[in-house]
């Protein structure tokens, strides 16, 4: 089956860094990924969605200049936390339909992000 | 936003008993999705219901979908030690595709 990746898969930096998450689809092209956030015993927050050759759409709440998207080709996408704080400390995770649009989600195995 | 609503929040039961979780949501859907995921894991992608079918099932799991009360509930017959996780059902909004909306989650302990 299709398979996204991650990397880093844990990350642990100072406060005040900037932090880059990649999101790979290895053997499908994306047109749109999805990246959530997920904090410790809570459920997935949807942050915003990728999109190859545009801007992202971020969800209500978020901040796009805090969290940028990159989506520079058909299986890259990359999210960087920039000036990371201690708030920022969660599990992020993407996701990436089937080609078409399809109903099927694959998601990456996750980036684990703790800042100091 | 959070979509969806799950119950209980945490369940526990002796192996080889049948779990049940049930799942609300709020808007319009193209389906409700059911997914696992083990303590700070990644998570796995159990069954997809679309919103005109009403119940489907695969091996010990069965998903029911009510679209009149907007509700889903997954059933794990014959539990085992190793269905310990956290459930979560998650929605694809009509004319969103791809995006999902996950519920609140339930943490299942499964007692060998």
């Amino acid at each position: 089956g299709a398979v996204v990746s991650q990397h880093p898969s844990w990350v642990i930096c100072k406060s005040g860094t900037s932090v880059k998450i990649e999101c790979r689809s290895l053997d499908f092209q994306a047109t749109t990924m999805f990246w959530y956030r997920q904090f410790p015993k809570q459920s997935l927050m949807l942050m915003a969605t990728s999109n190859e050759g545009s801007k992202a759409t971020y969800e209500q709440g978020v901040e796009k200049d805090k969290f940028l998207i990159n989506h520079a080709s058909l299986t890259l996408s990359t999210l960087t936390v920039t000036s990371a704080h201690p708030e920022d400390s969660s599990f992020y995770i993407c996701s990436a339909p089937s080609l078409g649009g399809g109903e099927t989600q694959y998601f990456g195995p996750g980036t684990r992000l703790l800042v100091l | 936003s959070q979509q969806g609503e799950e119950d209980p929040q945490a369940l526990s039961i002796q192996e080889g008993e049948n779990a049940t979780m049930n799942c609300s949501y709020k808007t319009s859907i193209n389906n409700l999705q059911w997914y696992r995921q083990n303590s700070g894991r990644g998570l796995v992608h159990l069954i997809l219901i679309r919103s005109n079918e009403r119940e489907k099932h695969s091996g010990r799991l069965r998903v029911t979908l009510d679209t009149s009360k907007k509700s889903s509930s997954l059933l794990i017959t014959a539990s085992r030690a190793a269905d310990t996780a956290s459930y979560f059902c998650a929605t694809e909004v009509t004319g969103n595709t791809g995006k999902l909306i996950f519920g609140q989650g339930t943490t299942l302990q499964v007692k060998p």
